[in-house]
């Protein structure tokens, strides 16, 4: 199991510019999350999906874009790139068990995707 | 909307002092994480409280849930400098997986 891989791991992008962040998990977790991390701050929801076909905006949803055609995939879209959308930008899921005192409710992070707009 | 504070924001201390991080939410949280991230990583998991007032060790950390399942703490027994780094706890708002995480604290262990 790769466990969640992120696409690509740093990118530049012009002000205006479009770009997706794509985020894909093998392990049949039922739910995933985009957060990003500014420089030395903590970890902010952008958008969650319990599964295909729902998302859900998260704490700070603005300027970003999702879907979740399939199980695996949870892509960010960008639209129009911000230099406030600076940031490490972190894929993450769960398998999402209702009720589970288990270890199956656990965030598996991504190694994260550094964009820099300029 | 949910809020999640930890305090201290940073905290240095010597080689083998103690550490304690403290975690407030503004909502009843189902169940409580905690995760540590090192320079340039990303979070790694570290236990999940689940019943109100519950403690669990993990070697020279204590993990805490309040009796209300709204504050945490964690606890760090005589630090090494293998325990730097940023420490986070985080939680679902009760009946929800929207996954809310705290400010975080940042630890340097000073050799």
């Amino acid at each position: 199991n790769a466990g969640v891989t992120q696409t690509p791991k740093f990118r530049i992008l012009k002000i205006g510019q479009s770009m997706t962040l794509q985020c894909a998990q093998d392990m049949n977790h039922n739910y995933m999350y985009w957060y990003r991390q500014d420089p030395g701050m903590g970890l902010k929801l952008i958008y969650y999906s319990v599964g295909a076909g729902i998302t859900d905006k998260g704490e700070v949803p603005n300027g970003y874009n999702v879907s979740r055609s399939t199980t695996e995939d949870f892509p960010l879209r960008l639209e129009l790139a911000a230099p406030s959308q600076t940031s490490v930008y972190f894929c993450a899921s769960i398998r999402g068990l209702r009720g589970s005192l288990s270890g199956a409710n656990v965030l598996t992070f991504g190694a994260g995707s550094r964009l820099t707009v300029l | 909307g949910q809020q999640v504070m930890q305090i201290p924001q940073y905290q240095h201390v010597q080689e083998g002092e103690d550490f304690t991080t403290y975690c407030n939410s503004s909502t009843t949280l189902s169940n409580i994480q905690w995760y540590k991230q090192r320079p340039g990583g990303h979070p790694v998991f570290l236990i999940q409280l689940v019943k109100s007032g519950e403690v669990k060790k993990q070697k020279r950390l204590t993990f805490q849930f309040g009796e209300a399942k709204k504050n945490s703490s964690l606890h760090i027994t005589a630090t090494q400098t293998t325990d730097v780094g940023t420490y986070f706890c985080a939680g679902p708002t009760s009946g929800t997986y929207k996954y809310i995480f705290g400010t975080g604290t940042r630890l340097k262990v000073l050799a």
